[in-house]
């Protein structure tokens, strides 16, 4: 089922820019995670931040999580067209993922 | 993490036929999840499906539609059954209990 929202639903930036993207849930959760999809193919696992860490980097990428607001960010530093996706945020409770609805990110050259 | 393959990696079925995906992990795993991508959607959890017992559906999906098979901790697959143009989607497999990792996908156009 559907977690929540995803802000915004589509970014446009320009290459050396940094790009964030909203998750807000519902629910409990165990962890949350943050994917991304190119062009409707799998999806690569980005980062992980479990319910009682606040924040976490993983190279150009850092992710904050408010459990009391139900919410989480994600901010791709210094971007790439390589970067041209789509990101979703998932949230773990008893061993299922609930999806966001994503954010397209286009990167231009 | 785990290496995970999928196939078919797409076909073209006709309506009230059935497709069945497979899905290989290479070392063996406990929970096997599998979701669907409808077109422009997010993921959708249809069921989890664990060795050596009934998979568990959730809300909305059905075993008659979505029959599922876990013979051994390295491989599942999902039926998809009397199929129509609605179904078409990305059909992912998924492992893990805690980090989930995604295969590749079966992109499924029913005409």
């Amino acid at each position: 089922s559907q977690q929540g929202e995803e802000d915004p639903q589509a970014l446009s930036i320009q290459e050396g820019e940094n790009a964030t993207m909203n998750c807000s849930y519902k629910t409990s959760i165990n962890n949350l995670q943050w994917y991304r999809q190119n062009s409707g193919r799998g999806l690569v696992h980005l980062i992980l931040i479990r319910s009682n860490e606040r924040e976490k980097h993983s190279g150009r990428l850092r992710v904050t999580l408010d459990t009391s607001k139900k919410s989480s960010s994600l901010l791709i530093t210094a971007s790439r067209a390589a970067d041209t996706a789509s990101y979703f945020c998932a949230t773990l409770w008893d061993y299922k993922l609930s999806f966001g609805a994503g954010t397209t990110v286009t990167v231009r050259a | 993490s785990a290496v995970i393959s999928q196939k078919p990696s797409r076909d073209i079925c006709q309506r009230g036929t059935s497709l069945t995906i497979q899905c290989q992990v290479d070392s063996q795993v406990t929970m096997m999840f599998w979701y669907r991508q409808q077109p422009g959607q997010s993921l959708t959890l249809i069921a989890t499906a664990n060795q050596g017992s009934e998979a568990t559906y959730e809300s909305g999906f059905v075993i008659d539609k979505f029959p599922i098979s876990r013979p051994n901790l390295t491989f599942s697959t999902l039926t998809v059954s009397n199929m129509s143009p609605e179904d078409s989607s990305i059909y992912l497999c998924s492992v893990g209990v805690d980090t989930q990792y995604f295969g590749p996908g079966t992109r499924l156009t029913v005409l």
